[in-house]
């Protein structure tokens, strides 16, 4: 089955930037998404496709991608960035939807 | 943006049945895929099933697949997941999702708790 690896855990300092990946096991036909879950809530979407962030996520949240690898950059990142980042694309049958296994985000 | 509210979670013995329902309001439910995705207690997110605008296209994450069956009834703006066949690693919050351009996983509902347990 197809898969997405991302690392567990990431730090970084208050407001500088960091790189969440997440690596595919093969290269991809879709585009890859990206999903924010703070304690007890449910996720959140914060960045998806080519170049998309949803009305109302800070402009700070970025992706992009290289081979297999997709990223989620925050530049400048806050307190409140501090949570849990899923990201997820279809596999490349396209009726399968794989999320990588999450990468929790501390902020010091 | 919409919103999601999911209901029917509770216990059950491995073997039993649940049907989950998840209500849509503020968004024209019938224009829009769904999803049910599944967090186990302290773990990552999980694909389950998805369903086309209309109810004609289905899929299913392997591990469900035969167990599960996502429908929807537009006239009532509501989706479900029928689980059957229940085993202990199905014990999850199960949350309902739109879709987004049938790539991405728009706006979530809160999220039901199912838990498998004899």
């Amino acid at each position: 089955s197809s898969e997405l690896t991302q690392d567990p855990a990431v730090s970084v300092a208050l407001g500088q930037t960091v790189r969440i990946t997440c690596q595919a096991d093969r290269p991809r036909s879709y585009h890859a998404s990206w999903y924010q879950q703070k304690p007890g809530q449910a996720p959140v979407l914060v960045f998806y496709g080519r170049d998309n962030r949803p009305s109302g996520i800070p402009d700070r949240f970025s992706g992009s991608s290289s081979g297999n690898t997709a990223s989620l950059i925050i530049t400048g990142a806050q307190a409140e960035d501090e949570a849990d980042y899923y990201c997820n694309s279809r596999d490349n049958s396209g009726d399968h939807w794989v999320f990588g296994g999450g990468t929790r985000l501390t902020v010091l | 943006q919409g919103r999601l509210v999911e209901s029917g979670g509770g216990v059950v013995q491995p073997g039993g049945s649940l049907r989950l329902s998840c209500s849509a309001s503020r968004f024209i439910f019938s224009n829009y895929g769904m999803h049910w995705v599944r967090q186990t207690p302290g773990k990552g997110l999980e694909w389950v099933a998805a369903i086309s605008y209309d109810g004609t296209d289905e899929d299913y994450a392997d591990s469900v697949k035969g167990r599960f069956t996502i429908s929807r009834d537009n006239s009532k703006n509501t989706l479900y997941l029928q689980m059957n066949s229940l085993r202990l690693e199905d014990t999850a919050v199960y949350y309902c999702v739109k879709d987004l351009r049938r790539d991405y996983f728009d706006f979530w509902g809160q999220g039901t708790l199912v838990t498998v347990s004899s």
